[in-house]
């Protein structure tokens, strides 16, 4: 699975955009980006996933650039409870396999009023 | 609601205790999986299981079993628990038959062994 680089830690005003990025830059071409959270010590809640096209679901959208070798997961209107650990990872089980997820440290998003 | 159901929450147990705890999901997913969570550490893989009665090592898996007799449950047996299988774990699951990508994960058992 690739190495995610993520920043420790960032802050967002409620209501504003809230944009995370990763970098991937060891990514394989058969390795999907995957993006969790975990918010305290809740288990980890899946947000979105995306191979080399943009997506977007009713959590959040994903910019993958075109070499793959970063992304940028967006909250559109952060609010309080966005706050979390937020885990970008590399993934090869988008056909019929299984991966490990690989948890790095991950980015603790901080949203404040 | 579709969900993966742990227990218990919490559990304080004493050295050499043997203890079990249950994982539960009730969405038909043929891979459930393990995981504990340590500062510092992140999420390790303890044993995962593709299907019922194939199970397999993750990265951590000594001092821990899993058995796999039916396709709803997973759980994680600990035979003689140690201080340092002090925790938090985690049960996972998925299904790649159905499309479904994404792990959806249970809310956690912390154990602390004395």
């Amino acid at each position: 699975d690739a190495k995610t680089t993520q920043p420790t830690s960032m802050d967002c005003a409620e209501g504003r955009a809230a944009n995370l990025p990763c970098n991937h830059s060891t990514i394989s071409g058969n390795e999907y980006v995957y993006w969790y959270r975990q918010i305290h010590s809740q288990g980890p809640q899946y947000i979105i996933h995306g191979l080399k096209n943009n997506e977007t679901n009713e959590m959040a959208s994903l910019i993958i650039t075109e070499d793959r070798k970063s992304s940028t997961l967006i909250l559109p209107h952060a609010t309080l409870r966005d706050t979390a650990v937020y885990y970008c990872i590399g993934d090869n089980a988008g056909g019929t396999s299984y991966g490990k997820l690989t948890f790095g440290q991950g980015t603790i998003l901080t949203v404040h009023p | 609601e579709a969900q993966v159901t742990q227990n218990p929450r919490y559990l304080i147990t004493v050295t050499g205790k043997k203890l079990t705890v249950t994982c539960s999901q009730n969405m038909n997913h043929e891979y459930m999986s393990w995981y504990r969570q340590d500062p510092g550490l992140g999420l390790r893989q303890i044993y995962y299981s593709m299907n019922v009665e194939v199970t397999d090592k993750g990265d951590v898996p000594e001092g821990y079993k899993v058995s796999r007799k039916e396709k709803r449950n997973f759980p994680l047996i600990l035979e003689s628990p140690s201080p340092n299988q002090t925790s938090l774990y985690f049960c996972a699951s998925t299904s790649r038959i159905q499309a479904n990508y994404g792990y959806t994960f249970g809310s956690g058992t912390r154990l602390t062994v004395v």
